[in-house]
């Protein structure tokens, strides 16, 4: 069956260029989630959106990130003016609605190397 | 006073143990807890859920333990095999299904 899919797989950037993270949640799905992995961390929460609506971006970093899912299902994750820092495997998740006993079904991330 | 497993960053076993991996929450209002696999290269595989309601809940070769009044949660792996090494990372959920926080993962190495 068709999971969380995430494009692309990997991304090398400049310092200073911008990038676009794309996430394809499981059909159906409501809610959407961002989240951020360093290396040997446990991943880390940026923003979700319940539909179209975002409804919590207190994770993202700086005003340099900038999701969207404009027509609730398929979402990206901008990042402007990129900086080493940045550099990270970044996961999407989607749940079938907004609520407890709705557990979080992964992607396999973009790994984000800025050079 | 009741003891609490102490968290290891690593856990190695011999194929057939069985395995026991800790995790403590930090926030007494989550209400929801997943305990995630996650193998190189790959996203977080959903493995087990559990309610604050519970203290128990068993599936296919895993257990999840919950005791809320220490905060503290554990995985149970019956008869380990190879293909069970992997990250395990415990996920409680504030309220409301918002965002998971996610505890310090343990790396299972599993030799045969």
């Amino acid at each position: 069956g068709a999971g969380v899919s995430q494009s692309p797989r990997y991304k090398v950037a400049k310092r200073g260029q911008d990038v676009a993270l794309r996430c394809d949640p499981i059909s159906g799905h409501v809610s959407l989630f961002w989240y951020q992995q360093a290396l040997g961390q446990g991943p880390e929460f940026l923003t979700y959106f319940q539909n179209e609506a975002q409804l919590d971006k207190s994770g993202l970093p700086s005003d340099r990130f900038f999701a969207e899912r404009p027509e609730g299902s398929v979402s990206t994750l901008k990042i402007q003016r990129t900086q080493q820092e940045d550099s990270a495997v970044y996961l999407c998740a989607s749940s079938l609605k907004l609520g407890a006993d709705q557990p979080q079904h992964f992607g396999d991330g973009t790994r984000l190397s800025i050079l | 006073g009741e003891s609490v497993g102490l968290h290891l960053p690593t856990l190695s076993v011999q194929e057939g143990d069985n395995s026991i991996i800790n995790c403590a929450y930090s926030n007494s209002a989550s209400d929801y807890f997943i305990w995630y696999k996650q193998e190189s290269g790959k996203g977080p595989q959903f493995i087990i859920d559990i309610r604050s309601n519970m203290d128990k809940r068993q599936g296919q070769r895993v257990t999840v333990l919950l005791n809320k009044t220490v905060k503290h949660l554990s995985l149970q792996i019956a008869a380990t095999q190879p293909g069970d090494s992997a990250v395990y990372f415990c996920a409680e959920d504030p309220g409301a299904g918002t965002a998971l926080i996610f505890g310090k993962g343990t790396t299972l190495s599993v030799s045969s």
